[in-house]
């Protein structure tokens, strides 16, 4: 089972960076995959999650309206669209995976995003 | 909002056995999850469901609920246990995950 996340690097407060996992070494469509951050020193947050077939999909208040979350199945891939980036929105962000319910099992090593001024 | 509250720290001599809370109210009706953090590596699953252990998980690591408090407790502490603990929640009124604040597990 392997989670790379890719995508992230330095930009400037307001714009936009899209983050994307690629997933193998198992049945993407069997899982349930979400996004969590991790601010320099602080603890884990989770973003948003999203199932094989769209038909759950949850994305954190404090980030609604700003981030999108979607996957394609076909490239094994989870996408976050990040919109309007703040400084705040400067962490490691990882992608996890999940059954429908579940803990996440899997993590990948993060890609960092870091948001200047 | 869904809090859950961690203290942030907790240190342990070696083969001693650190008990790291997690408390909400009410949360022995939740099912609650633990993770462990070690310095520069990305979370791992320690416990599911309250008190299950992933595979390849020790045995030194056992899960409980009980009132407002859940705890994650890690039998005969190695130095190899230290790292940030997390505890996690689904939170069914805003449908999301919820994470603790995590607690730092320092082996003495």
């Amino acid at each position: 089972v392997q989670l790379v996340e890719s995508g992230g690097g330095v930009v400037q407060a307001g714009r936009s960076l899209r983050l994307s996992c690629s997933a193998s070494g198992f049945t993407f469509n069997d899982y349930v995959l979400h996004w969590v951050r991790q601010a320099p020193g602080k603890g884990l947050e989770w973003l948003a999650l999203l199932s094989y077939d769209e038909s759950r999909k949850s994305v954190r208040d404090s980030v609604i309206g700003r981030f999108t979350i979607s996957r394609n199945n076909l490239k094994n891939t989870l996408y976050l669209q990040m919109n309007s980036l703040e400084v705040d929105d400067t962490a490691l962000y990882y992608c996890a995976r999940g059954r429908e319910g579940a803990p996440f099992d899997n993590w990948g090593q993060g890609t960092l995003v870091t948001v200047s001024s | 909002s869904y809090v859950l509250t961690q203290a942030p720290s907790v240190s342990v001599a070696p083969g001693e056995t650190a008990s790291i809370t997690c408390v909400r109210n009410n949360i022995e009706s939740e099912i609650v999850h633990w993770y462990q953090q070690q310095p520069g590596q990305a979370p791992v699953l320690v416990i599911s469901y309250n008190n299950d252990r992933p595979s390849g998980i020790p045995a030194r690591f056992s899960g409980s609920s009980s009132g407002n408090t859940a705890t994650l407790t890690i039998s005969r502490v190695e130095a190899g246990d230290e790292a940030d603990y997390y505890c996690q929640v689904w939170d069914f009124n805003r449908d999301y995950w919820v994470f603790g604040g995590g607690t730092k597990l320092t082996v003495l």
